[in-house]
């Protein structure tokens, strides 16, 4: 069956501190990739995502993420966090045919510390 | 209001009761979603529907009825659910339904905590 890995479900982090989120998917099709984020008491909102073209995409808040297709994986980074971003990401794919339907990771938490 | 709204945000009920969740885009896209968020769990994608026709029931138990009477509007009914269908539903939006690319990004309500007694 299809499904997403997000091999970190807590991370804490310093302000300023390198953030790197995993996520690694099983479907050998092409696919359509995204990251959500849902801080906290909000809803869940686009963060960046990639459907073709080049592999490093970059999304708000100065967040980028790499699409490494021999790795199955769709990574998420960004140089220097801030308290702001503490919340919790969501790591989406979206096999492309069929029916829009996305398969989500099971989250990881984000607390960053000032 | 722009997004995607959904009403009530909490919502309380018994094993007995018939109650139901309301979703409203006002994006002018084609497509709806409703999904589940249960504790510790991924969000579950449950239905999908494209031009108001339900195009994907993701194995969902009867007990949970959805409806799409237009493009904007995505309603799902609830009769004698079972506390472990305790969790948030949350309902989303995309242009279209396709699955082809930049079009089916999904836009996400705030969603309906849901507790079931």
């Amino acid at each position: 069956a299809q499904s997403v890995s997000q091999h970190n479900h807590h991370v804490i982090l310093s302000e300023a501190a390198s953030l790197e989120l995993g996520c690694n998917y099983s479907y050998g099709g092409t696919v359509n990739l995204f990251w959500y984020v849902q801080y906290p008491g909000q809803h869940l909102q686009l963060l960046l995502k990639y459907f073709s073209g080049d592999p490093l995409v970059k999304g708000i808040k100065g967040f980028e993420a790499e699409f490494i297709k021999s790795k199955f994986s769709f990574n998420l980074r960004k140089p220097s966090v801030q308290w702001s971003d503490t919340a919790e990401y969501f790591c989406a794919v979206n096999p492309s045919g069929g029916y829009n339907k996305l398969i989500f990771g099971a989250g990881t938490r984000l607390a960053v510390h000032p | 209001e722009t997004g995607v709204t959904q009403t009530p945000r909490h919502l309380v009920m018994g094993m007995t009761n018939k109650k139901s969740l309301k979703c409203e885009q006002h994006l002018g896209h084609n497509a709806m979603y409703w999904y589940k968020q249960s504790a510790k769990k991924p969000l579950e994608l449950m239905f999908v529907y494209s031009l108001e026709e339900r195009v994907e029931n993701n194995s969902v138990p009867s007990r949970f009825s959805p409806e799409c009477p237009n493009s904007s509007h995505l309603f799902l009914h609830l009769h004698t659910l079972q506390p472990e269908d305790s969790a948030l539903y949350l309902c989303a939006s995309s242009q279209d339904s396709a699955g082809t690319g930049s079009t089916d990004t999904q836009y996400f309500g705030p969603g309906t905590r849901l507790t079931v007694l």
